[in-house]
């Protein structure tokens, strides 16, 4: 597509619920990222998806959290068990296919703003 | 640890005068800094991306300038209008790793 298109837009749960987060990124960027940034707070690095390469899991805060990517193209971000903490918006990002991809900036979606109540 | 400042959670300035955003960093050597703008609701939008050995790019109105001795960069906006009234986030990037983000910036431009 045009852009990186997340869903749902705003998600709200109850304290002790699974829910499921889809990022559909830009057609043909092989790289995808997760983040979570909370009211007034930097953006917080989740996951990072490669082509077929094993994701690098480093930011996830807790095992209550799992992202997977199928086919290379959408990803789906887990999280089991909620907590009132895990409020916050939920932000997928893609980039070129580069070998350096720090020389490109990430297209970001809109994100997903989950309430915990 | 590793530590990104942006000073000024928030800055006001009048339409017309030039905004200049500071970014500070400890304890990291990064190979490229960008910067992007947030409006509310929406994800950040990637605006600029400097390298280490460059010392200063432009692209329009926009100015960011990488003292990797100050371990600093300033963001310019020249001839500033309150469509630029938004969040401005930098981002740290080091080869193998990911880019890690600011606090961000929220600038007010004043008609």
């Amino acid at each position: 597509g045009a852009g990186v298109s997340q869903s749902p837009s705003n998600k709200v749960t109850e304290k002790g619920k699974d829910v499921e987060l889809r990022c559909d990124p830009i057609s043909g960027h092989t790289a995808l990222y997760w983040y979570r940034q909370s009211l007034g707070q930097g953006l917080e690095f989740l996951i990072y998806f490669q082509g077929n390469s094993a994701p690098d899991k480093s930011g996830l805060p807790s095992d209550r959290f799992s992202a997977e990517r199928t086919g290379g193209s959408v990803s789906t971000l887990t999280i089991q068990r909620t907590q009132q903490e895990d409020s916050a918006v939920y932000l997928c990002a893609s980039s070129q296919p580069l070998g350096d991809r720090g020389r490109e900036g990430y297209t970001f979606g809109s994100g997903t703003r989950l309430t915990v109540v | 640890s590793q530590k990104i400042e942006q000073n000024s959670e928030a800055l006001n300035i009048q339409e017309g005068k030039t905004a200049t955003l500071t970014c500070n960093y400890t304890n990291y050597s990064p190979a490229y800094l960008q910067w992007y703008r947030q409006d509310p609701g929406r994800g950040p939008v990637f605006l600029l991306l400097i390298r280490e050995n460059e010392k200063e790019k432009r692209k329009e109105r926009l100015k960011v300038t990488f003292d990797t001795t100050l371990k600093q960069s300033l963001f310019h906006i020249t001839a500033s209008q309150p469509a630029d009234s938004a969040t401005y986030l930098c981002a740290l990037y080091n080869y193998g790793q990911n880019f890690v983000f600011g606090p961000g910036t929220r600038l007010s431009v004043l008609p």
